[in-house]
C-alpha cells in the first residue's frame, strides 16, 4: 500500500524567507509524486509532479521539489516566500494508473 | 478552456435528508473523479469513472452514496440519507486519460446538521 506523510500541519514563514514543506512517502514500487496547492474555497491546483524523470522538479510559482529515494522524501521548497503563497499544500503519491493518495496537508502562513 | 464546473457550491441539510451534487468535467476528458475532503484531511477518492464506466468505487459507502455518469460527460453524486459525518467538501476532478493530469473543480461544501 502507498501512503504519504506531511510533517507539520501548519508552517509559518516570513515574507522573503525560504519555504520548506516536508513530505515522506511509502510505496512498494517506484512512485509518482505530486504537490498540489489549495487556496480558500477553491479546488486543488497541480504545482509540480515527479514521474521518474529528473529528480529535481520545477513547478509553477517558483516552487520546486527534489525526489530523494534514499530518504523516501519529496520536500517542496521555494527560495523566497510571497504573501500570495499562503494556502494549503498537499503531497500525493500514485503509481501506474492507480488512484492518488493524498497527505493530510500543510497550511502555509506568510508573515509580513 | 473552461474548467471543471460544480454545483451547488454550498449546501446545508439536516441528517437523514438526501442531497445531490453535479459535476461538468472539462470537455473531452474521459476520466472523472469524485473526492471527499473532510476538514483537516486530504482528499479521499470516492469513485472514478472512465467514460461512463466505473473504474474504482472501493471507498464509496454504497449503502448511502451513489454516483452516475450518463453519456460519459456530466456526473451526479448523491447521498441518501445523509449523516453528520458526511459534512465535507466534495471535489470533482477530470483527466484526459492519466491520473497525473487531474484538474479539480471548486468543490461543494456540504454541512449536515
Amino acid at each position: 500500500a502507498q501512503s504519504v506523510t506531511q510533517l507539520g500541519s501548519h508552517v509559518s514563514v516570513s515574507e522573503g524567507a525560504l519555504v520548506l514543506l516536508r513530505c515522506n512517502y511509502s510505496s512498494s514500487v517506484p512512485p509518482y509524486l505530486f504537490w498540489y496547492v489549495q487556496y480558500p474555497n477553491q479546488g486543488l491546483q497541480l504545482l509540480l509532479k515527479y514521474t521518474s524523470a529528473a529528480t529535481l522538479v520545477k513547478g509553477i510559482n517558483g516552487f520546486e521539489a527534489e525526489f530523494k529515494k534514499s530518504e523516501t522524501s519529496f520536500h517542496l521548497t521555494k527560495p523566497s516566500a510571497h504573501m500570495s503563497d499562503a494556502a494549503e499544500y498537499f503531497c500525493a503519491v500514485g503509481f501506474g494508473n492507480e488512484k492518488l493518495t493524498f497527505g493530510t496537508g500543510t497550511r502555509l502562513t506568510i508573515i509580513p | 478552456e473552461a474548467g471543471v464546473a460544480q454545483s451547488p457550491r454550498y449546501k446545508i441539510i439536516e441528517k437523514r435528508q438526501s442531497v445531490a451534487f453535479w459535476c461538468n468535467p472539462i470537455s473531452g476528458h474521459a476520466t472523472l473523479y469524485w473526492y471527499q475532503q473532510i476538514l483537516g484531511q486530504g482528499p479521499k477518492l470516492l469513485i472514478q469513472f472512465q467514460n461512463n464506466g466505473v473504474v474504482d468505487d472501493s471507498q464509496l459507502p454504497k449503502d448511502r452514496f451513489s454516483a452516475e455518469r450518463l453519456k460519459g460527460v456530466d456526473s451526479t453524486l448523491k447521498i441518501q440519507p445523509a449523516k453528520l459525518e458526511d459534512s465535507a467538501v466534495y471535489l470533482c476532478a477530470s483527466s484526459p486519460g492519466t491520473v497525473y493530469e487531474q484538474y479539480f473543480g471548486p468543490g461543494t461544501r456540504l454541512t449536515v446538521t
